[in-house]
């Protein structure tokens, strides 16, 4: 049992350049998450997913796209990156109903946008 | 949008010293959480609270939640080194959504 797993653990990227980072859970959870931590700011909610083919929108969304083909995967899109997009990214799971809600984060992924 | 406010956002306390961080948040929330983080690492969660006078505990640690207050606390009993980490909140509205403090770095000195 790998709970929630994410790659790579650092990227660092160009300005424009595009890549995705991946997510994945063996939990059966429903619900998956992508959120972003900058200093001082705590995380942000980025893109969520409360089953496979259902996406929404977080707080943060601009510059990410998502999509849930099936429950374990949940992978996150950046279409052109911009130095504004440098922070570590953390992937979550959790259960929707049941198990006390406790959400389960992934080690993240710090990237950089030069 | 919800609003959630964490005071202090930091805190130096001495071992064996007791205090209490406090969560407001801005509008109705169904779930209120609390996790841990230690540098360059994950969350880690310690509480998940679902109802108004909700009340639990882990060793040195004991989280709150009075909805009408809009208001979770976290207490710190007799601090000791290991609790030092940065201490997040974070609410749930309806739909999904989460939105977390700005977290509060602690620091317990000897």
């Amino acid at each position: 049992n790998a709970g929630v797993t994410q790659t790579p653990k650092f990227q660092v990227l160009k300005t424009g350049q595009s890549m995705t980072l991946q997510c994945a859970q063996d939990m059966n959870h429903e619900y998956m998450s992508w959120y972003r931590q900058d200093p001082g700011m705590g995380l942000r909610l980025i893109h969520y997913s409360v089953g496979a083919g259902i996406t929404d929108q977080g707080e943060v969304p601009n510059g990410y796209n998502v999509s849930r083909s099936t429950t374990e995967d949940f992978p996150l899109r950046l279409l052109s990156a911009a130095p504004s997009q440098t922070s570590v990214y953390f992937c979550a799971s959790s259960p929707l109903l049941g198990q006390g809600y406790e959400q389960y984060f992934g080690p993240g992924t710090r990237l950089t946008v030069t | 949008e919800l609003k959630v406010e964490q005071n202090p956002l930091f805190l130096s306390m001495q071992e064996g010293k007791n205090y209490t961080i406090y969560c407001n948040y801005s509008t109705t929330s169904d779930r209120l959480y609390w996790y841990r983080q230690d540098p360059g690492k994950s969350l880690e969660s310690l509480f998940v609270l679902l109802s108004n006078g909700a009340v639990k505990q882990e060793g040195r640690l004991m989280a709150s939640l009075d909805t009408k207050a809009r208001l979770s606390t976290l207490h710190i009993t007799a601090a000791v080194h290991d609790l030092s980490a940065t201490y997040f909140c974070a609410a749930r509205v309806p739909g999904n959504q989460f939105y977390f403090g700005t977290g509060t770095s602690l620091t317990v000195i000897p």
